[in-house]
């Protein structure tokens, strides 16, 4: 079975600073990977997903994550962070069968609640 | 408008009431899910249906159940509340490209059991 671990439930930065969430994940085939957001009060929102066509992906709002099967890493990045970047966010990983067909399952992480300061 | 709407919002209720959360979508996607939230545990799967007659249970069923009454409802019911049901539920649902799935999450649901 697959599952996610996000390193450090929270993470806090200064406004301007390089943005770093880590995400590691288990998986038994070629894993499908997705990183979500969740401004205060609102659903999850999705950032970025890997799918195997590139390992570097380019999410909204500046953020990109970095596919490493080597380190099973799929860590969240922005080089400049601003102050609407405040908000929790979530790595998580789709079941998927050895055919490679999603079969309706995601697996979340605990979540990392990210702070930027003035 | 949203593409994906739950109803309601916030819901306080009492131990042993039954509740009935509602999600609708406007996407046309077959597969509906049902998550709740809680602090410090990322989102757990209760409840996950791929079509009108296929409905599967998730890792964490007990208490719950549900209907899907057509392509875009899917309706989660807590038969007996309990305190510990206390959560954000959040509705997803999903496309599938070349056996591959992406899911979109509605605005969640606040539920308090007292």
């Amino acid at each position: 079975a697959q599952s996610v671990t996000q390193l450090g439930s929270h993470v806090s930065v200064s406004e301007g600073a390089l943005v770093l969430l880590r995400c590691n994940y288990s998986s038994s085939v070629p894993p499908y990977l997705f990183w979500y957001v969740q401004y205060p009060n609102q659903g999850l929102q999705l950032l970025l997903k890997y799918t195997s066509a590139a390992t570097l992906v380019k999410g909204i709002n500046g953020f990109e994550a970095e596919f490493k099967k080597s380190e099973t890493s799929f860590h969240l990045t922005k080089p400049s962070a601003h102050m609407s970047d405040a908000a929790e966010y979530f790595c998580a990983v789709s079941d998927i069968n050895a055919g490679g067909t999603s079969y309706g399952k995601l697996t979340f992480g605990q979540g990392t609640i990210l702070t930027v300061h003035p | 408008d949203a593409d994906v709407t739950q109803t309601p919002r916030n819901r306080i209720t009492k131990t042993g009431k039954r509740i009935m959360l509602e999600c609708s979508q406007t996407k046309g996607h077959d597969r509906m899910y049902w998550y709740r939230q809680d602090p410090g545990l990322g989102l757990r799967l209760i409840y996950y249906s791929f079509d009108v007659k296929d409905i599967n249970k998730g890792e964490i069923s007990d208490g719950y159940s549900v209907s899907r009454q057509a392509q875009a409802k899917f309706s989660l019911s807590l038969e007996s509340a309990i305190p510990n049901q206390t959560a954000l539920y959040f509705c997803a649902t999903s496309d599938l490209w070349q056996g591959r799935e992406t899911q979109y999450f509605g605005p969640g649901t606040r539920l308090l059991v007292l």
